[in-house]
C-alpha cells in the first residue's frame, strides 16, 4: 500500500532556531500534500494544503511566514518552522493523498519540542 | 465553529462487545467521510470510509452508517478487541474545498480484556 514517510520522527530545539520536517510519499506521486498539527488531548488541525510546483494554502490563524511549506517535487513537501518558540512545541503530521481519491496517507508524524 | 463534533472524548467497552462511536457535522456541503484510528505518537491510518450517496459501509468488523438528513454517522466495532484500543477520529471533506480534509477531536476508545 502507499506509504508516506515523515523525518524526524522527534526533534529538539533551542528557541529561536529553525526547524525543517520531510514529508515523502514513497511509492507514489503526490500532488498534493496536507500539513497537520496536533496538540496534547486535541484534534488534528489542518495547517495548510501543499501543491506540487505552486504555493501552499494555509489554514486562518497559520502564520506563513511562520510555518514555510515547500512543495518541489511530486514526492517531497517540506514544513520549516522558522525561529521556533515553546508555543510551536507539537505533533506535526503530514499526509498525502493516494491514488484512491478518497484516502489520505499519513506520516508517522513529527515531535516537536522548543526549549 | 467546529464543523465535525466528536460529542464523546472517551469510551470504554469491554471485548467482545460492540463499540459506537459517535460523530456529528455541520456542513452538508461536505460528501464524503472517513474514520482514522491513531495510537500514541504515530500519525492515523484510515480504517473506513463512506461516500454521501450510500447510507452504509462495512469492512469486516468496522461498519460506518450515514444519516444524512442527521447530519450524523457512526463507527461500529464488532466484536471490539484490545488493540482496538486507540483515538479515533472522524473526518469529512467537501469536494469543492480543495478536498481537504476535516477531523474532529477524536474519542478514545479503551477495549478491556
Amino acid at each position: 500500500g502507499a506509504v508516506v514517510s515523515q523525518h524526524p520522527s522527534r526533534v529538539i530545539c533551542k528557541s529561536g532556531t529553525s526547524v525543517k520536517i520531510e514529508c515523502r510519499s514513497l511509492d507514489f506521486q503526490a500532488t498534493t500534500m496536507f500539513w497537520y498539527r496536533q496538540f496534547p488531548k486535541k484534534s488534528l488541525m489542518l495547517m495548510a494544503t501543499s501543491n506540487e510546483g505552486s504555493k501552499a494554502t494555509y489554514e486562518q490563524g497559520v502564520e506563513k511566514d511562520k510555518f514555510l511549506i515547500n512543495h518541489a517535487s511530486l514526492t517531497l513537501s517540506t514544513l520549516t518552522v522558522t525561529s521556533a518558540h515553546p508555543e510551536d512545541s507539537s505533533f506535526y503530521i503530514c499526509s498525502a493523498e493516494g491514488q484512491m481519491y478518497e484516502k489520505l496517507f499519513f506520516g508517522s508524524g513529527t515531535q516537536l519540542s522548543v526549549l | 465553529d467546529q464543523q465535525v463534533k466528536q460529542n464523546s472524548p472517551s469510551l470504554s467497552v469491554q471485548e467482545g462487545r460492540i463499540s459506537i462511536l459517535n460523530c456529528d457535522y455541520t456542513n452538508s456541503m461536505f460528501d464524503y467521510f472517513l474514520w482514522y484510528k491513531k495510537y500514541p505518537a504515530e500519525g492515523p491510518t484510515f480504517l473506513i470510509s463512506i461516500s454521501s450517496i450510500k447510507d452504509k459501509n462495512e469492512d469486516g468488523r468496522f461498519t460506518v452508517f450515514l444519516n444524512k438528513s442527521a447530519k450524523h454517522l457512526s463507527l461500529h466495532i464488532v466484536p471490539s478487541q484490545p488493540g482496538d484500543s486507540a483515538v479515533y477520529f472522524c473526518a469529512a471533506r467537501e469536494a469543492a474545498s480543495y478536498d481537504k480534509v476535516i477531523f474532529g477531536p477524536g474519542t478514545s476508545l479503551s477495549v478491556i480484556p
